[in-house]
């Protein structure tokens, strides 16, 4: 079975600070691939990167940056110099055999000016 | 990537009542589908709807509550039947990119049952 932590539910910042959003996941496959998608307050699933499981290289994308370990079964999400339009719903997904994700319970990220 | 198109965007609904929701894609994909996202919580799966074949349900779902429609590679349609306020959620579309090893969703029905 797979299974996908996002142990923090509720994160506040004030504008311009760094945040890091946690997630750990369970599988026994040995190819999957990790997801991180934005779901801002209007609903819909705005997908952020995917990483397979044999590449564990860090990937930044301007203010967004991704670190895999493999090691410690992790795919944090940080966001640098955060912006209030960063505030959203984050998830952490898991895609193994059969193109299912299975979805980690979301990290709710507040941006205050 | 994909462009996933939902039918209602949102709908009020009175309990008893059925509700169909169409899920159109930009062009042809052999699976998708269907999630629904509970207030406040994460996504579930309800089912998966491979043209040319019975969707698949998950384990909680049941093709009498929710039947699928996957007439063609680029459409499909989830009925929320018989519904309670219990069935108040977003209901998401999805897609499987199988080139690129992603899954993109629709924009969300959000159902309101009163």
């Amino acid at each position: 079975a797979q299974k996908v932590t996002q142990a923090q539910t509720e994160i506040s910042v004030v504008e311009k600070e760094d945040v890091t959003l946690d997630c750990v996941y369970e599988t026994r496959d040995t190819t999957y691939y990790l997801f991180w998608y934005k779901q801002p307050p209007s609903g819909e699933l705005v997908f952020l990167i995917r990483r397979n499981s044999f590449d564990e290289q860090n990937e930044i994308s301007g203010r967004y940056s991704w670190n895999f370990q493999k090691s410690t079964s992790s795919f944090n999400f940080t966001i640098t110099a955060s912006q209030v339009v960063d505030s959203a719903v984050y998830f952490c997904a898991l895609m193994g055999a059969g193109n299912m994700l299975t979805f980690g319970g979301g990290t709710r990220l507040m941006v205050k000016p | 990537s994909a462009v996933i198109s939902q039918k209602p965007s949102r709908d009020i609904c009175q309990r008893g009542t059925s509700l169909t929701i169409q899920c159109q894609v930009d062009s042809q994909v052999t699976m998708m589908f269907w999630y629904r996202q509970q207030p406040g919580q994460s996504l579930t799966l309800i089912a998966t709807a491979n043209q040319g074949s019975e969707a698949t349900y998950e384990s909680g779902f049941v093709i009498d509550k929710f039947p699928i429609s996957r007439p063609n590679l680029t459409f499909s349609t989830l009925t929320v039947s018989n519904m309670s306020p219990e069935d108040s959620s977003i209901y998401l579309c999805s897609v499987a990119d199988t080139k690129r090893n992603t899954i993109y969703f629709g924009e969300g029905s959000w159902l309101t049952v009163v």
